[in-house]
């Protein structure tokens, strides 16, 4: 069974950079053709997807976040990581970081989850 | 960016009502689209992949239908535990987009 956990810092001042690592467990990031993906939601809100990662290290972004976001891989770790720059109190979100798996042609489906950690932006 | 629209954003029902929510892609997205339920502080689970395809564990009365434009979740007997939010998302093209959300309520 994967499970993924989320850890980093629960409050971020504005301007400076938010940092989250997800650890993965019960399988090897560095096998298969999944991706890993960050996900936020804020409170009360919708989810937006923030970007992946492929075990090669390839990457993928919003491009509403995209000048702001890296994510990165650690496989001897089992790790992956994001990185927000220049946050203000609109990246206050709970962050989920996920599995994304193929299901053939363009399917792609979000099959394990991390529990979420809130990160707050406040001085 | 593809936008995903969902309706209606909330719903009333009764335990053993049959429930529909739609979600429309603003283009056509073939069938790359998965359905999600989301409790409160709880992380989304996976119902629905590749329109219809049902996750592992996933109990039966939840089916997902439609291709194009135009998608369906169907709950054919709502139980105590299917109140929730449910949220539908497009994997045809990055950035990859979710629908507003439903909120299934007890009547």
């Amino acid at each position: 069974q994967v499970q993924l956990q989320e850890s980093g810092p629960g409050l971020v001042k504005p301007s400076q950079t938010l940092s989250l690592t997800c650890t993965v467990s019960g399988g090897s990031i560095g096998s298969g053709s999944y991706s890993w993906i960050w996900i936020r939601q804020p409170a009360g809100k919708g989810l937006e997807w923030i970007g992946r990662i492929y075990n090669s290290g390839t990457t993928n972004y919003n491009p509403s976040l995209k000048s702001r976001v890296t994510i990165s891989v650690d496989t001897s770790k089992n790790q992956f990581s994001l990185e927000l720059t220049s946050v203000t109190a609109a990246d206050t979100a709970v962050y989920y970081c996920a599995r994304a798996a193929p299901g053939g042609y363009s399917v792609w489906y979000f099959d394990y989850w991390g529990q979420g950690t809130l990160v707050t932006v406040s001085s | 960016d593809i936008q995903m629209t969902q309706s209606p954003s909330s719903l009333s029902a009764s335990v053993g009502d049959r429930v529909t929510i739609t979600c429309r892609a603003s283009q056509s997205i073939s069938r790359n689209l998965s359905w999600y339920q989301q409790k409160p502080g709880k992380a989304p689970k996976l119902l629905i992949y590749a329109a219809s395809s049902l996750q592992r564990g996933i109990p039966s009365r939840f089916s997902g239908s439609g291709s194009g434009t135009d998608f369906t979740l169907t709950i054919s007997s709502l139980q105590p535990e299917d109140f929730a939010t449910y949220y539908c998302q497009q994997s045809d093209s990055t950035p990859w987009t979710f629908g507003q959300g439903t909120k299934v309520e007890i009547k």
